[in-house]
């Protein structure tokens, strides 16, 4: 069981580009969250998924920030026109729907 | 208030030392996890509690779903201890997490 895999580890964009964050669950895991990490917010949640539909995507900025859920081996995180404040590391968690989520190692963007 | 209270923010400890954090949490929970958070930025499960009490060698944690808050005590202090520990606490099973601000633990030799 190699956890819940997160790709890329670290991501560099310049302002205005696109990022697009990958995650892995955990195999059998039927729930899949996205949580950002800053220093001045701390961690805060972003979306959620379970059986791959989107449940509850409260946490995710109005605009420029998506999520999907192809398939129920990865979840997407798309941020569009980066800009300097989505700096963050974004972290990926997955379940089985109603106990303990664990956590990738996340995904550290840098927007320059 | 903010919805999850965690104290204190900063903690330093001598090696061989006892001590407890606290989470109190606004709303009614129906879980709580705690995790230590390593140099790399790892998020580590320490506990999953839906109720009652739980051990895990030098750790013990409680959780009071009804009084809203929850503890973790680490005894005899480790180096190897140091790092944030985060309490999330859930507003019902399989539900988003809502983290509290962290503890800041430096255990000194």
């Amino acid at each position: 069981n190699a956890g819940v895999i997160q790709t890329p580890r670290h991501k560099v964009t310049g302002k205005g580009q696109e990022a697009t964050l990958w995650c892995e669950p955990i195999s059998g895991h039927s729930a899949v969250f996205w949580y950002r990490q800053t220093i001045v917010q701390g961690l805060e949640f972003l979306t959620y998924f379970r059986n791959q539909a989107p449940i509850d995507d409260s946490g995710m900025p109005k605009e420029r920030f998506s999520a999907q859920m192809p398939n129920q081996s990865h979840s997407t995180l798309k941020i569009q026109s980066t800009q300097p404040q989505d700096s963050a590391v974004y972290l990926c968690a997955s379940s089985v729907t109603t106990y303990e989520q664990y956590f990738g190692p996340g995904t550290r963007l840098t927007v320059l | 208030g903010m919805p999850v209270e965690q104290n204190p923010p900063a903690l330093s400890l001598y090696e061989g030392a006892d001590s407890g954090l606290r989470c109190n949490f606004s709303t009614t929970m129906k879980s709580v996890q705690w995790f230590q958070q390593n140099h790399r930025g790892r998020l580590i499960t320490l506990f999953y509690l839906a109720q009652g009490t739980k051990e895990n060698g030098r750790l013990k944690s409680t959780f009071n779903s009804k009084e809203r808050y929850s503890t973790l005590h680490i005894k005899d202090a480790q180096l190897e201890d140091s790092g944030t520990y985060f309490c999330a606490g859930s507003r019902n099973m399989g539900y988003k997490l809502t983290f509290g601000t962290g503890t800041s633990l430096l255990v000194d030799p």
